[in-house]
């Protein structure tokens, strides 16, 4: 399978316990995203990565958040000392942006199947 | 107000009925998708447009720039269709991120 993979696909947490989740892109994509979806919405983002650099944070991501992707491949979010606000459906995206002039080649994100958080 | 907004949030249909969705966005964008959401959570690209008319199987995809709208279409519905139906932007003054402002959904439901 060579498609964006995500671990684990639900998790439930107890509140205060700090949480980690991990996502695999699609292996030549260079642009990584973290969304959040609660129920009954769309998708939120969160944060991207362009190889290794995160480039940008949304304000929904409070400090209580933090995500890596370290050698520019598989990428982790962290939520610590969670709350129950936190229960949510967080999603990852990859895709490739690429060319001389930095242009995107297509620009088609790849979606994981989500990580279903729920904090008791 | 959201900047994407879908219509209806809920459908059903018996199989076999014309499906559309609609899709309207309040800023300029530079692409709009349109994504299918099983339950559980995975979500997949159904169309990536930016202009004119697009048309997958028996999904087509329409946008008209000017009025800021978009509609999904499905023909001959089935009930494997059911799912939810979610219309996400690129607008501009995103820069290069490319990130994606997503409307709630269009749940749809197709009945045997």
């Amino acid at each position: 399978d060579t498609g964006v993979s995500q671990d684990p696909r639900h998790k439930i947490t107890k509140r205060g316990q700090n949480v980690t989740f991990r996502c695999d892109p699609i292996s030549e994509h260079n642009r990584l995203y973290w969304y959040r979806q609660t129920l009954g919405q769309g998708p939120e983002f969160l944060t991207y990565f362009q190889n290794e650099a995160q480039l940008e944070k949304s304000r929904l991501l409070s400090d209580r958040f933090s995500a890596e992707r370290p050698k520019g491949s598989f990428s982790t979010l962290e939520i610590q000392r969670t709350e129950q606000g936190d229960s949510a459906m967080y999603l990852c995206a990859s895709s490739l942006i690429g060319g001389s002039s930095g242009r995107a080649l297509g620009n088609e994100q790849f979606f994981g199947p989500g990580t279903r958080l729920t904090v008791l | 107000k959201n900047e994407v907004e879908q219509s209806p949030q809920n459908l059903t249909a018996q199989e076999g009925e014309f499906i559309t969705i609609n899709c309207s966005y309040s800023v300029g964008i530079s692409a709009l998708h349109w994504l299918q959401q099983h339950p559980g959570g995975g979500i997949v690209s159904l169309f990536m447009l930016s202009s004119g008319k697009k048309k997958h199987g028996r999904l087509i995809a329409t946008i008209n720039i000017q009025e800021k709208h978009s509609s999904l279409h499905i023909t001959a519905s089935h009930p494997r269709d059911s799912a939810v139906y979610i219309c996400a932007v690129r607008s501009w003054g995103t820069g290069s991120n490319y990130k994606l402002t997503f409307g709630k959904g269009t749940l749809l439901t197709v009945n045997p």
